[in-house]
């Protein structure tokens, strides 16, 4: 099955920084999908970006079918971000979403 | 906005019991999932159901459980005769996938889960 790999595995900002977080994955996607899930364990949905840019608020993410990766920004990130942020991907002839294992954000203040 | 929601947010059960595990996915969606995430670990696929029959499962989605779609808005899945490593939080999923016999691909709305302690 494919592969999602996400960089980096943990993140430590201070409040106001901004940062990068990427998703690569080894073969062709139908979807791709950004989560932040939060303190509860929510999931909450934020990009649902199988390429191209999108852009919401201090967040934005693009994502390079084509080469396979996708990223996502956090500007002036604030303690409400921290948390666990994943990519998911749905593989051409499946419909299921496969997670990679996160990046878990931590912002100080 | 339309969700989906999930019911019980917490379930304690002792092993070897069933459980039960309630979702209502967004009214207007096909296809519906549930994932699972053990603590500290990634969220991973046991199902999906689109026209009232399983679609695809993992290795996960053994003979102990079930999924069903009782009525026009619930979706069940339950497990037979609980494990300790049953132990996780199982995410309820829907989409638009399939509407109109469109072949694209939508966005997956998650419920708020359920977290399921086996003891």
């Amino acid at each position: 099955g494919i592969q999602v790999e996400q960089s980096p595995p943990d993140l430590i900002l201070q409040e106001g920084a901004n940062s990068t977080l990427r998703c690569n994955f080894s073969d062709s996607v139908n979807n791709l999908q950004w989560f932040h899930q939060n303190p509860w364990g929510q999931l909450i949905n934020l990009f649902y970006i199988p390429s191209g840019t999108k852009q919401n608020g201090r967040l934005s993410a693009t994502t390079v079918a084509t080469e396979r990766y996708s990223l996502l920004y956090i500007s002036s990130s604030q303690t409400t971000d921290s948390g666990v942020y994943f990519c998911a991907v749905v593989e051409t002839g499946r419909r299921a979403l496969t997670f990679g294992s996160g990046t878990r954000l931590q912002v100080q203040p | 906005e339309p969700e989906v929601t999930q019911t019980p947010s917490h379930q304690v059960t002792q092993m070897g019991q069933e459980v039960i595990l309630r979702c209502v996915p967004i009214s207007n969606h096909l296809y519906f999932y549930w994932y699972r995430q053990i603590l500290g670990q990634k969220v991973e696929f046991l199902v999906s159901f689109y026209n009232n029959e399983i679609s695809e499962k993992s290795e996960i989605f053994d003979d102990q459980f079930s999924v069903e779609r009782p009525d026009g808005s619930n979706f069940t899945l339950k497990i037979r005769s609980t494990k300790l490593e049953d132990s996780a939080m199982y995410f309820c999923a829907s989409t638009r996938d399939g509407d109109k016999g469109v072949k694209r691909f939508y966005e997956q709305y998650f419920g708020p889960g359920t977290r399921l302690t086996v003891t």
